[in-house]
Order: C-alpha cells, then structure tokens, then sequence
C-alpha cells in the first residue's frame, strides 16, 4: 500500500514566521500535490510536481513556495505566515497524470 | 470557470438504503471524474474512477456514472452501512493542465 506521510498532524506558528510543512511518499510516484482544506471550499491546489525539482503552481500559490530535492519528498513552505493560512494542508503523490491520488493524513495549522 | 458541485447539505438515510450523491459540473467537460471518501481528521481515500467514453463502473456496493448530457455524475452506496458515514469527494480533471479539481464534498450519515 501507498504510504503518505505528512511530517506534524497539529502546527502552531505566528505570524510572521517560515513555516515549513514536509511530505515523503514511498511508492516512488512522480507526481505530488499540496492542497489547502477549508470547511465549504473543498480541496484546493497550491502547488504540484511532476518531477524532482519541477514544480507548477495551482490555483492558490501566493504565500506558498514549494521545494523537491528528492522525488519522495515534497516540502510546502509559507514564507511569512498570516492568519489567513490557517487551515488543514493535505499532501497526496500519484504514480502518473490522471491516476488516482494518495493522500496524508494532513497538517492541522494554525498561525497566531 | 470551470466549477465541480456537490450538495452541501448532509444526505440523512437508514441502514440498508441506496444513498446517491451528486456532482454536478459546469463550463467545460473533463475527461475523467474521480470519487473519494473522506473520514474526519484523515485524508481522503480514492474509490472509483470513470472516463467519460464510460457510462457507468461498480465496484462491489459502490456504482458510479457519468452522464455528459447532463454534465452529472451521481455516486450510490447500495445497502447503506452506518460504516459508510464519511465526506464524499468528487473529483474532475482540470480544463488545462494536469490536476484535478474537487467539489467541496458532500457528508453522508447513515442511521441504523
């Protein structure tokens, strides 16, 4: 089985603050994703990477950038953190474009 | 823009019944449209995936369609368990580019 691992399930920060949230899937997938979770908004994508070192920005990237050194990891990074980016993050890989995606459990963060 | 809607309201049904969700999409045709359940505090979890050269797909109690026509796809769970009770997310593939576009989920409670 696909195994996503996100690296915190709670995060408190402040505003202000880098805030790194880190991902490792170990199926070698080529494909990886950061969404942002909001009660009545659904899944929204950030940032995704059909390779290491590739990287596409989705429909919300502002205050995000993203970073893949390694093709099983995926790392989300908010450069100054706002209250405003508070919310569960969930990261997911999937083999090849158009396959199903495989999910973490999330990060619950929260800026102060 | 292209948009993917659920029905924001819980569906409330008894142990046994078929309960059937909707996803209704608008402004464009995707090529696919992916389903998945999603427990609380847990990421969500693929369960069915139908192209749109496909009018239906099963997969034990699960049946999906997809109807272009009406530019709907409909999800049921026949013989409903109150194990079933999850977030159902239904998902598109994108207008342009490689990802996925998701509905804000519709909550299932099944009572037994």
């Amino acid at each position: 089985d696909v195994k996503v691992t996100q690296s915190s399930r709670y995060l408190v920060k402040r505003t202000g603050e880098k805030v790194f949230l880190e991902c490792v899937q170990d199926m070698d997938h080529e494909n990886m994703f950061w969404y942002r979770q909001d009660p009545g908004l659904g899944l929204r994508l950030i940032y995704f990477s059909y390779d290491v070192k590739m990287k596409e920005k989705g429909d919300i990237p502002e205050g995000y950038s993203v970073s893949r050194e390694k093709k099983e990891r995926f790392s989300l990074i908010l450069e100054s953190a706002s209250t405003n980016q508070t919310s569960m993050y969930l990261c997911a890989s999937s083999r090849l474009t158009g396959q199903p995606q495989h999910f973490g459990d999330g990060t619950r963060l929260s800026i102060l | 823009s292209q948009k993917i809607e659920q029905n924001s309201e819980a569906l409330n049904i008894q142990e046994g019944k078929t309960a059937t969700l909707t996803c209704n999409y608008t402004n464009y045709s995707p090529a696919y449209l992916q389903w998945y359940r999603q427990d609380p505090g847990r990421g969500p979890v693929f369960l069915l995936l139908i192209r749109e050269n496909e009018k239906e797909k099963r997969k034990e109690r699960l049946k999906v369609t997809f109807d272009t026509t009406l530019k709907q796809s409909l999800f049921h769970i026949t013989a409903s368990q109150p194990a079933d009770s999850a977030t159902y997310l239904c998902a598109a593939r994108a207008e342009y580019g490689n990802k996925l576009v998701f509905g804000a989920g519709t909550i299932l409670r099944v009572k037994s």
